[in-house]
């Protein structure tokens, strides 16, 4: 079974682009989520979606959004970018059942120059 | 406020010296406490689901315990390969949601 796919694996973008990142989940996974992994803060959750429809989210500013398609497909986008952005973004998908693992991609690297 | 904290931040180990890691949390409702693996460049690999006080789950080398304040990651006669970042996170509240508080991991070398 092909496990979770993120891309692309790497990004460089200056500050105030936006950026877009795509997950792919685990097939069968309905929920998928998204962490930001920074060397100081360690992993932190973005938000979660299920079925289409934001479950969760996490403290971070309104620049920070996602969407699912009906596919379980999942998009991350960040606009107006800025340096402190700078991070590993994972994503993870689940079968949605409460405490099913997360299983995770191998994320995607972006830096913000 | 709910937190995950992971002891020590950083491990080195001799091949075949057995250890354990920490994970103590300050989560209220804990309904699980998840372990990770994570190497460096990828993504964390799941290891172990925790639910209660008094579980344990072993794998290989790794054996997992739970009490009310604490997990406890136990590695005996660690290999190389053993060498990554080991990772905490605790499930609380309600429904299916899969909101995780990590904690900020256990770097882990294991020398030959």
């Amino acid at each position: 079974k092909a496990g979770v796919t993120q891309t692309p694996r790497y990004l460089i973008k200056t500050r105030g682009q936006q950026v877009t990142l795509s997950c792919s989940p685990i097939s069968g996974h309905r929920s998928v989520s998204w962490y930001q992994q920074t060397p100081g803060q360690g992993l932190q959750f973005l938000f979660e979606y299920f079925s289409e429809t934001q479950r969760n989210k996490g403290n971070f500013p309104g620049r920070f959004s996602g969407r699912q398609f009906s596919n379980s497909r999942s998009e991350m986008n960040v606009s107006t970018l800025e340096l402190g952005d700078s991070a590993l973004y994972l994503c993870a998908s689940s079968l949605a059942r409460e405490n099913s693992p997360l299983h995770f991609g191998n994320g995607t690297r972006l830096t913000v120059t | 406020e709910d937190q995950v904290t992971q002891s020590p931040e950083a491990l080195r180990l001799q091949e075949g010296e057995s250890s354990s890691l920490n994970c103590s949390y300050t989560v209220s409702g804990l309904r699980g406490l998840f372990w990770y693996r994570q190497d460096p460049g990828k993504g964390p690999e799941f290891l172990f689901t925790l639910y209660s006080a008094g579980e344990e789950k072993e794998k290989e080398r790794l054996k997992a315990t739970l009490t009310k304040k604490e997990s406890f990651l136990h590695i005996t006669a660690p290999k190389p390969e053993d060498s990554a970042t080991y990772l905490c996170a605790a499930f609380h509240g309600g429904g299916a949601t899969n909101k995780l508080i990590f904690g900020t991991g256990t770097l882990l070398a294991v020398q030959p």
